[in-house]
């Protein structure tokens, strides 16, 4: 099975500063989706944005941005100009488009925002 | 607006018991998937279901058991509960080919 790698289990960022939450991965297939999710204290999980293993462009959504890097399998979550709001637990995960679109989860981030 | 309800919010359950939790979604979506989640584990996969009546194992599948009988709805068992089971059940699902799953609102267990 994949294997998602969080290595970070607290950040703290200044309010307006840009953050990147870092994620690894491992695979053996070359079809694979990687996303990232936010859990506000609220518990639901709130979709942010979506990689294609196949896409050659990083995907931008708003002030998120996913720095992908294929070769070193890793995936990570750029937050530009943080709000309080963001603070919030981030979670990395992977689907594997050939194996029965499985999706698996790292450990997750916990990103405070101080104002 | 896809929707995905998990029957209880919070549950309270002896150990022992039988325990069952529901997960309905409304949009037609063919894969469905359970996961516990515990603090510094993240999400972790327990079963998931490409289709009614199929089932896969996921990572942790020991001490539980699923069932699909309706495209709409994708159950998860424990067939005796036990305090290590405490923990927060997510449920979701998605379309095949379409990049997005879509969560339920979480069952908190607690098994005294």
């Amino acid at each position: 099975a994949q294997k998602i790698t969080q290595t970070q289990p607290g950040m703290f960022v200044q309010e307006k500063e840009a953050v990147t939450l870092d994620c690894t991965y491992d695979t053996s297939d070359p079809s694979y989706g990687l996303f990232w999710y936010k859990q506000p204290s609220s518990g639901e999980m709130i979709f942010l944005i979506y990689q294609g293993s196949y896409d050659q462009q990083n995907a931008t959504e708003g002030r998120y941005s996913l720095n992908f890097q294929k070769a070193r399998k890793s995936a990570n979550l750029v937050i530009s100009a943080s709000q309080l709001g963001d603070s919030a637990m981030y979670f990395c995960a992977m689907r594997d488009w050939d194996n029965n679109n499985d999706m698996r989860f790292g450990a997750g981030t916990r990103l405070t925002v101080k104002p | 607006d896809v929707k995905v309800t998990q029957s209880s919010r919070y549950l309270v359950k002896r150990t022992g018991e039988k325990v069952f939790l529901e997960c309905v979604q409304d949009m037609d979506h063919e894969n469905m998937f359970w996961y516990r989640q515990d603090p510094g584990l993240g999400l972790r996969l327990i079963y998931f279901s490409y289709d009614v009546k199929m089932k896969e194992k996921g990572d942790i599948p020991e001490g539980y058991s699923v069932s699909r009988e309706k495209k709409e709805r994708f159950s998860l068992i424990l067939e005796s509960a036990s305090t290590n089971q405490t923990s927060m059940y997510l449920c979701a699902s998605f379309i095949t080919g379409n990049t997005e799953a879509f969560f339920g609102q979480g069952t908190r267990l607690t098994v005294v």
